[in-house]
């Protein structure tokens, strides 16, 4: 069955500091990968997504992510974080097709620390 | 562009009452709506699929007689809580499928039943 883990369900760093939240996907056939951003009582946000184009896809915010198929990983990453990015992080996967249902991880809880 | 809009945001109703929530593209039309439910601290839960001119397709568990869904045209969705109770109450969140196996969220709607 396919599915996403999510290591670190809270993650805090300082500010300025690298951003790393870790996503693994289990898959038999190329999947299409998210990171999505929800704020406290607001819906989700898309940050960026890797549909089979470019391995390093450059999202909203100045974050980024890496496709490793080897590794079957799909890693957020941001330079220097800011306080406004403390934040509920959600990675997704959907194998193919608007109609297809998001499976999505269990989420990690980023802290900025001042 | 792909903005998804929700109505109520908020909704506070008695037990035993029926409450509708409203999902709307606003600027593309959505052949697929999906709706989902979220506790404190959680990820989302799929709780339908709906598809415009058909019937939805319900996760199982998922009551279809409680959970009401409507996808009249391609940018509106809605979902009725029928019934409601208080285990009812939840933060209930709709997306619309976009071309590359993205969901686009809307801003999600807070259910308290007393």
């Amino acid at each position: 069955a396919q599915s996403v883990t999510q290591l670190g369900s809270h993650v805090s760093v300082s500010e300025g500091a690298l951003v790393l939240l870790r996503c693994n996907y289990s898959s038999s056939v190329p999947p299409y990968l998210f990171w999505y951003v929800q704020y406290p009582n607001q819906g989700l946000q898309l940050l960026l997504k890797y549909t089979s184009a470019a391995t390093l896809v450059k999202g909203i915010n100045g974050f980024e992510a890496e496709f490793k198929k080897s590794e079957t990983s799909f890693h957020l990453t941001k330079p220097s974080a800011h306080m406004s990015d403390a934040a509920e992080y959600f990675c997704a996967v959907t194998y193919g097709g608007a109609t297809n249902k998001l499976i999505f991880g269990t989420g990690t809880l980023l802290a900025v620390q001042p | 562009g792909a903005v998804v809009s929700q109505h109520p945001s908020w909704v506070i109703c008695k037990s035993g009452t029926s409450v509708k929530i409203e999902c709307r593209s606003l600027d593309f039309q959505a052949t697929t709506m999906f709706w989902y439910r979220q506790f404190p601290k959680q990820s989302l839960m799929l709780m339908a699929t709906s598809n415009e001119g058909s019937k939805a397709t319900y996760e199982q568990g998922v009551e279809k007689d409680k959970f009401l869904i409507n996808h009249a045209s391609l940018t509106l969705s809605t979902l009725t809580v029928t019934s409601a109770h208080p285990e009812d109450s939840s933060f209930y969140i709709c997306s619309a499928a976009g071309q590359e196996g993205e969901q686009y969220f809307g801003p999600g709607t807070r259910l308290t039943v007393t």
